[in-house]
């Protein structure tokens, strides 16, 4: 069974640009969600979507935004990027994103200039 | 809000001793707790759990205990190989994961030397 597949897994950007990272679940997955790994703030939920629905949204700006689609792949976008979205976005898939195990993809690092 | 503290290293020990990693959590109603760990280059990926209290969680020797009087669930192994240095995680799922997030300590980096 294949595992969480993200793209692209590593990425650099210049400030004010923007990104889109995708994320492909598990198959039979509906549960998608995002989190921002960094060296000082650790992880940090972005948000999870279940059946192209977000259903929770972490505390980060409105430049962060997520879509899932109808076959559960997911993707995440963050524009006018700053220097402090340096970091490793790891999208994680469940069967419904309740208590049960959440099962990690190895991230995309994005480096921004 | 929930909130996870755990000790964050690093942790550095030879292979064969005992580890114990102590992780405390902050929460309004009654969390899951999860354990995960990160090896290098890798994501996460889930080490044991427990959903209520005095629950045991235990997998590949580590075990963790589900303490509701002392708001803790502290790792430990009796035998480290080098093959466990890694990254790992305290985290909890608030009530029962109907907010569909984890909250995670800031981890912590274990070294086990031959």
């Amino acid at each position: 069974k294949a595992g969480v597949t993200q793209t692209p897994r590593y990425l650099i950007k210049t400030r004010g640009q923007q990104v889109t990272l995708s994320c492909s679940p598990i198959s039979g997955h509906r549960s998608v969600s995002w989190y921002q790994q960094t060296p000082g703030q650790g992880l940090q939920f972005l948000f999870e979507y279940f059946s192209e629905t977000q259903r929770n949204k972490g505390n980060f700006p409105g430049r962060f935004s997520g879509r899932q689609f109808s076959n559960s792949r997911s993707e995440m976008n963050v524009s006018t990027l700053e220097l402090g979205d340096s970091a490793l976005y790891l999208c994680a898939s469940s069967l419904d994103g309740g208590a049960g195990e959440l099962f990690f993809g190895e991230g995309s690092r994005l480096t921004v200039l | 809000g929930d909130s996870v503290t755990q000790m964050e290293g690093p942790v550095t020990l030879s292979e064969e001793a005992f580890l114990t990693i102590n992780c405390t959590y902050t929460a309004t109603g009654y969390p899951s707790l999860f354990w995960y760990v990160q090896y290098p280059g890798e994501g996460l990926q889930l080490l044991l759990k427990a959903t209520k209290a005095d629950d045991k969680g235990s997998n590949k020797g580590f075990e963790a205990t589900y303490r509701k009087e002392t708001t803790s669930f502290h790792l430990e192994k009796g035998s480290v190989q080098v093959s466990d240095s890694a990254v790992y995680f305290c985290a909890l799922s608030e009530g029962g994961g109907s907010n569909y997030k984890l909250t995670f300590g800031k981890g912590t980096l274990l070294t086990v030397n031959p």
